[in-house]
């Protein structure tokens, strides 16, 4: 159980362009999903933690005009990067947590990552 | 902010020897968990040990815990070469439900 499928795994689009990924989690309700960016040998920075309903809570530093997240569902999460550039390449995993209340321990499911390529 | 620190960065070990990471932390916790990373893959969990507990073992693994020197370490024993990967550990500060990780030990058992 606790299966998070993360779609697409890999995307490459011209500058400019948007792209969106999409987080859902398969056996459970995720009532809070967890955006995170990842660059070459490097460790999971949190862009964002997105609840069910509501607008998603940014960190410092992330522009949520650029990277939009919607949860409209307790299994869906999408985070749709906007005017892609280059820069905005990268390796994007989203995770999910059980809702509060269940057997949670706080472990988190992750999915197996998108990579972003923008040309 | 980074909260954990995993030393050492990179560790090259053969087949069969024992790795160990270990992971120091800035703040209170209320849970550590370690995570293992294959190349271009997602993250799968591996332990979790809350902020009471000293150590705890899981097959192979490992953790223990001392909160008087915010440190942790990962001990993967008669390491195989399928344990090649980057390994995590990541808290979750008290009062929060966000994990916050660590910069990763690079792990690479030679066959």
């Amino acid at each position: 159980g606790a299966v998070v499928s993360q779609h697409p795994s890999w995307v490459i689009c011209k500058s400019g362009t948007s792209v969106k990924i999409e987080c859902r989690s398969l056996d459970f309700q995720a009532t809070t999903m967890f955006w995170y960016r990842q660059f070459p040998k490097q460790s999971l920075m949190l862009m964002a933690t997105s609840n069910e309903g509501s607008k998603a809570t940014y960190e410092q530093g992330v522009e949520k005009d650029k990277f939009l997240i919607n949860h409209a569902s307790l299994t869906l999460s999408t985070l749709t990067v906007t005017s892609a550039h280059p820069e905005d390449s990268s390796f994007y995993i989203c995770s999910a947590s059980m809702p509060r209340g269940t057997t949670s321990t706080g472990e988190l499911f992750f999915g197996e990552g998108s990579r972003l390529t923008v040309l | 902010s980074q909260q954990g620190e995993e030393d050492p960065q990179a560790l090259s070990i053969q087949e069969g020897e024992n790795a160990t990471m270990n992971c120091s932390y800035k703040t209170s916790i209320n849970n550590l968990q370690w995570y293992r990373q294959n190349s271009g893959r997602g993250l799968v969990h591996l332990i979790l040990i809350r902020s009471n507990e000293r150590e705890k073992h899981s097959g192979r693994l490992r953790v223990t815990l001392d909160t008087s020197k915010k440190s942790s370490s990962l001990l993967i024993t008669a390491s195989r070469a399928a344990d090649t990967a980057s390994y995590f550990c990541a808290t979750i500060l008290r009062g929060s439900y966000q994990l916050t990780f660590g910069k990763g030990t690079k792990l690479s058992v030679i066959p």
